[in-house]
């Protein structure tokens, strides 16, 4: 079984602009998930969703969302970049369950804002 | 929110040795506790978890410890190899369905093993 697919790998992108990242969950996921990785403040949860559904969100300002679609895949969008979004954004899928159900990540998109 | 603390950030042991890496954590409510292993360019794999109901829970050479009391869980790897060398993170999961699928993170600890 395919893992979680993350794309792009890399992106560079200049102050002020948008990004979308893309995430593919595992097939029969139905729960997708976003966490930003910087070496100052670890892994924070930004958002989950399940059935195209926001469930929670984490504390990051409105400049950053997520939409998920029927085939459980999954967007984040970053609009007017600025150089602290500089960070690694991981997606994870899981079976859904009421709650704690086990996290699966994608290898995650290391975006760079210059 | 829940907070979770995550000692040592750097752990260096020789090959063959055991390691223990410690957390705790805030919120009595927390019932989900997995542990995630980074490798340079990937993103965290789930190694081990444990849920509240158990004290104690292994899978070959890695086994977790959980006290609920004391707000505290440890992960234990016996007999490590080069390959364990990583970053290792401990989680904590809340016990309520408002929170879903969140995860709060530890630090993390940098595992080096030396040969």
């Amino acid at each position: 079984k395919a893992g979680v697919t993350q794309t792009p790998r890399y992106l560079i992108k200049t102050r002020g602009q948008q990004v979308t990242l893309s995430c593919s969950p595992i097939s029969g996921h139905r729960s997708v998930s976003w966490y930003q990785q910087t070496p100052g403040q670890g892994l924070q949860f930004l958002f989950e969703y399940f059935s195209e559904t926001q469930r929670n969100k984490g504390n990051f300002p409105g400049r950053f969302s997520g939409r998920q679609f029927s085939n459980s895949r999954s967007e984040m969008n970053v609009s007017t970049l600025e150089l602290g979004d500089s960070a690694l954004y991981l997606c994870a899928s899981s079976i859904h369950r009421d709650y704690n159900s086990p996290l699966h990540f994608g290898n995650g998109t290391r975006l760079t804002v210059t | 929110g829940e907070n979770v603390e995550q000692h040592p950030s750097t752990l260096s042991v020789q090959e063959g040795d055991s390691a223990v890496i410690k957390c705790t954590y805030s919120d009595s409510a927390s019932n989900y506790f997995p542990w995630y292993k980074q490798e340079l360019g990937k993103g965290p794999q789930l190694i081990i978890d444990i849920r509240s109901n158990v004290g104690e829970k292994k899978d070959q050479r890695i086994a977790v410890t959980l006290n609920k009391t004391a707000k505290h869980f440890s992960l234990h790897i016996t007999e490590t190899q080069p390959e364990d060398s990583a970053v290792y993170f401990c989680a904590a999961g809340a016990g309520i369905k408002a929170a879903g699928n969140k995860l709060t993170f530890g630090g993390g600890t940098r595992v080096l093993v030396k040969p």
